[in-house]
């Protein structure tokens, strides 16, 4: 499958702890997007990348958030000192940059439960 | 600004019928519109794209769009319902004057009676 990848499908954590999520996109995608969806929702902007650049932060990425995609091809998303209303399915998606709006590919995403 | 507003938050059919999700947009540019489909626990699924060419756009699994500028709208159809077609379903619009960004509506879960 060539898709794009998340690991883990699921996590389940206490409150206060940190989490690391990881995506892998379509191998020939150069843009990298991080949404968030919780239930009930359509998914929700985060960040992106373009290569290895984070071009765009949404207001949504507190600063206990943080983003990498440090070699233009993966990329990890943590969530520093979790609180409740952290709970949300991630989803990451790739695309290709070039003439015209190419779609956005995803994954299943990482669903995530604070307790 | 961009903006998509999807009508029905739920629709149900009966299997065998045809199956409307309504969609309409409000963009300071041409857009672009997509349908993605997304079925539990799962990711999102591209249905179809309208990028300015046809205005009515075929999709896969039997779904089709049309792009009506004078309503702004972007309704997905099609003939006949199956039972797998129940999921959710997203209208989405991306502004041409930037291409790396996309909004989403609030979805529309689809229901199929037997």
């Amino acid at each position: 499958d060539t898709g794009v990848s998340q690991d883990p499908r699921h996590k389940i954590t206490k409150r206060g702890q940190n989490v690391t999520f990881r995506c892998d996109p379509i191998s020939e995608h150069n843009r990298l997007y991080w949404y968030r969806q919780t239930l009930g929702q359509g998914p929700e902007f985060l960040t992106y990348f373009q290569n290895e650049a984070q071009l765009e932060k949404s207001r949504l990425l507190s600063d206990r958030f943080s983003a990498e995609r440090p070699k233009g091809s993966f990329s990890t998303l943590e969530i520093q000192r979790t609180e409740q209303g952290d709970s949300a399915m991630y989803l990451c998606a790739s695309s290709l940059a070039g003439i015209g709006n190419q779609p956005q590919h995803f994954g299943d995403g990482t669903r995530l439960s604070i307790l | 600004a961009q903006s998509v507003t999807q009508l029905d938050s739920h629709v149900s059919v009966s299997e065998g019928t045809p199956v409307l999700l309504r969609c309409n947009y409000s963009s300071s540019y041409s857009p672009s519109l997509f349908w993605y489909v997304q079925h539990p626990n799962k990711g999102l699924q591209l249905l179809l794209k309208y990028t300015s060419a046809a205005t009515l756009v075929k999709g896969i699994n039997g779904f089709e769009a049309e792009f009506k500028k004078s309503e702004t709208s972007f309704h997905l159809t099609k003939p006949s319902a199956h039972m797998s077609d129940a999921a959710e379903y997203f209208c989405v619009v991306s502004d041409r004057g930037r291409d790396d960004k996309i909004i989403f509506g609030k979805g529309t879960r689809l229901h199929i009676l037997p």
